[in-house]
């Protein structure tokens, strides 16, 4: 059975740093470019980056860029989201993805920053 | 304000069809396939559609999608109380060098 799932989420202070992590099984992990999309509470999906199969290439929402950081250890079959000098338009559920791709989504972690 | 854009909303009666429409512009959808994700309330987004009008094994044949310059539509047809969620469309797109998501289109059934 495909599955990804989400971790790391939590309660954090605007400026503070969050580690997200996605652990995927039941696919080779290494073909897939990965994603990862927010949602905030009561609105629609944004996405936020994604990193190509060999971590080659990473590309990120404006919003994000110089903050967050995208990676993954094909020998884990993990990915990860380092988030940095967190602001509270950040606050969401964070899904890991692989978009266009017949992967389901996990459940998704959520991250709040707020004081 | 999305890059891609769908009406808000949309609804039908049980058996009717509907149609969910996307509109983007030649950097996105005028030269990516789409994909549409479809998310029940309270649930993560399922894959409905993708590369334009590909269904994934489990997803209904009265469900198709389509593409015609920069825009793209998701049709479903026979519509059952199931149906009932949010519909998303996105692709890349070139000029953001990023993923866009449409703002979502909200299925009621009456």
């Amino acid at each position: 059975e495909v599955q990804l799932v989400e971790s790391g989420g939590n309660l954090v202070q605007p400026g503070g740093s969050l580690r997200l992590s996605c652990a995927a099984s039941g696919l080779i992990f290494s073909n897939y470019w990965m994603h990862w999309v927010r949602q905030a509470p009561g609105k629609g999906l944004e996405w936020v980056a994604n990193i190509k199969q060999d971590g080659s290439e990473k590309y990120y929402v404006d919003s994000v860029k110089g903050r967050f950081t995208i990676s993954r250890d094909n020998t884990k079959n993990s990915l990860y989201l380092q988030m940095n000098s967190l602001r509270a338009e950040d606050t969401a559920v964070y899904y890991c993805a692989s978009l266009g791709q017949i992967v389901p989504w996990g459940q998704g972690t959520l991250v709040i920053v707020s004081s | 304000q999305s890059v891609l854009t769908q009406t808000p909303s949309a609804s039908g009666t049980p058996g009717q069809r509907v149609t969910i429409s996307c509109s983007g512009s030649s950097s996105n959808i005028g030269t990516h396939s789409v994909n549409w994700y479809q998310q029940p309330p309270g649930t993560a987004p399922k894959l409905l559609i993708y590369s334009n009008n590909q269904r994934p094994s489990g997803v209904p044949d009265r469900v198709s999608g389509s593409k015609s310059g920069t825009s793209a539509s998701l049709v479903i047809s026979g519509l059952q109380s199931e149906d009932e969620a949010e519909y998303y469309c996105t692709t890349w797109d070139d000029s953001l060098s990023g993923w866009v998501f449409g703002g979502g289109t909200k299925l009621t059934l009456l």
